[in-house]
């Protein structure tokens, strides 16, 4: 399949610091890219869908100013959580999809710990 | 009604037997069907991609749909103490740019 690249793997912050997370798609161009976080012993929790060159569209409840998401070209994708607090530690996952009916390929995910 | 049901499990399966996972959605414009699977900690990785209806082979793992039924399966045979994770069935919007996501269904194989 193909690859999808997330950095970092896992990251600590301390509270009120904003941390960015990368997803790249490293052998295909990824029209769409899909943010997830994730608790433990619980679902995907989808946070917003984004297309390259478009604003993105956030879940209902997910904060648009806290979680700023940028896709500003066909392989790469940002998540910069902004004033973090330890409420936001969690496993932050995205996903790159080409055609619009195709499958979506998931990076390896980030562990966010806010202290 | 949820747009896409699973079973959360355990599904508790011996070693060597079939592994049968089942899933429902609900809106009838969907065209593509995708199961992945989730190890704990881990991100998901994708097993199947089924878009037409009937069965789809590959190696151990067959993807089912019916579409008029509005339903997708995964059989894992042979099953291995390796294919204990969570199985997460997934269904492109028909409707705007999502993928959606069932809950999951855990899956045990018993040595």
């Amino acid at each position: 399949g193909a690859v999808v690249s997330q950095h970092p793997s896992w990251v600590i912050c301390k509270s009120g610091t904003s941390v960015k997370i990368e997803c790249r798609s490293l052998d295909f161009q990824a029209t769409t890219m899909f943010w997830y976080r994730q608790f433990p012993k619980q679902s995907l929790m989808l946070m917003a869908t984004s297309n390259e060159g478009s604003k993105a569209t956030y879940e209902q409840g997910v904060e648009k100013d806290k979680f700023l998401i940028n896709h500003a070209s066909l392989t790469l994708s940002t998540l910069t959580v902004t004033s973090a607090h330890p409420e936001d530690s969690s496993f932050y996952i995205c996903s790159a999809r080409g055609p619009p009916d195709a499958e979506a390929f998931f990076g390896q995910g980030t562990r966010l710990t806010v202290v | 009604q949820k747009e896409v049901e699973q079973n959360s499990g355990p599904l508790s399966v011996p070693e060597g037997a079939i592994a049968s996972l089942n899933c429902t959605y609900s809106d009838r414009v969907s065209q593509s069907f995708f199961w992945y699977r989730q190890y704990s900690g881990k991100s998901p990785e994708l097993i199947m991609s089924i878009y037409s209806n009937g069965d789809k082979e590959d190696g151990r793992f067959t993807a089912q749909l019916n579409k008029a039924s509005q339903y997708v399966s995964l059989l894992i045979r042979d099953s291995q103490p390796s294919d204990s994770a969570t199985y997460l069935c997934a269904v492109n919007s028909g409707r705007d740019d999502k993928i959606i996501f069932g809950k999951g269904t855990r899956l045990h194989i018993l040595p």
